[in-house]
């Protein structure tokens, strides 16, 4: 089973308001992603990193932010929300020594900016 | 670039049926190739995977083989269940990709009715 927590599950809030959703993972994995997931179901990568200090920008440009100072854990963050931010984000963690691209996911925050 | 493409859904069964979700993907190199579940309000897990061509992936009734004459993943299940009714992605990871991220398809709904 995996061991990947994010908090807070559900969280609505106004617009401008600055808010940080967190994930942490305890197997130890140097690989952390974060998707967004719209209504429709698709996923898209925004951020990534491979390991403290590094992050990348994903597939889908975002206005949210993202840092690793520790291994096991990867916060994003919104300066300044706005409707548009509204969806689901998915945190997800690899091992992946091989490189064959199983990721173990958060239970995702849902996010709602009114 | 790599793509990956399933059928549109949603698929809505009843119990006992034979299922059958469409995955054809397009890669530049040697993809492994991925089918994760989603069970509503959760995140992602991985349901099966295959890492070379003819390879057959199963888990919890569910298989697929890696066709790379066809390009295609496709997920089946000789009996579906009313506790399978999620959503269904498709996922692939290029062997050349060292970022080991994952492209995911669209995702397929599966409905099963008793």
């Amino acid at each position: 089973e995996a061991d990947i927590y994010q908090t807070p599950r559900y969280l609505v809030i106004g617009t401008g308001k600055k808010i940080t959703l967190e994930c942490s993972q305890t197997m130890g994995h140097d690989k952390m992603y974060w998707y967004q997931q719209d209504p429709g179901m698709e996923l898209h990568l925004i951020h990534y990193s491979y390991g403290v200090n590094s992050t990348e920008k994903g597939d889908l440009s975002s206005e949210s932010t993202v840092s690793r100072i520790r291994t096991e854990h990867f916060p994003l963050t919104l300066e300044s929300a706005r409707p548009s931010h509204t969806s689901q984000y998915l945190c997800a963690s690899s091992e992946d020594s091989r490189n064959t691209g199983e990721l173990f996911f958060g239970e995702g925050s849902r996010l709602t900016v009114l | 670039g790599d793509s990956v493409t399933q059928m549109e859904g949603p698929v809505t069964l009843s119990e006992e049926a034979f299922l059958t979700i469409n995955c054809t993907y397009t890669a530049t190199g040697y993809p492994s190739l991925f089918w994760y579940v989603q069970y509503p309000g959760e995140g992602l897990q991985l349901l099966l995977k295959a890492t070379k061509a003819d390879d057959k992936g199963s888990n919890k009734g569910f298989e697929a083989t890696y066709r790379k004459e066809t390009t295609s993943f496709h997920l089946e299940k000789g009996s579906v269940q009313v506790s399978d009714s999620a959503v269904y992605f498709c996922a692939l990871s290029d062997e050349w990709n060292q970022g080991g991220k994952l492209i995911f398809g669209q995702g397929t709904e599966l409905s099963v009715k008793p």
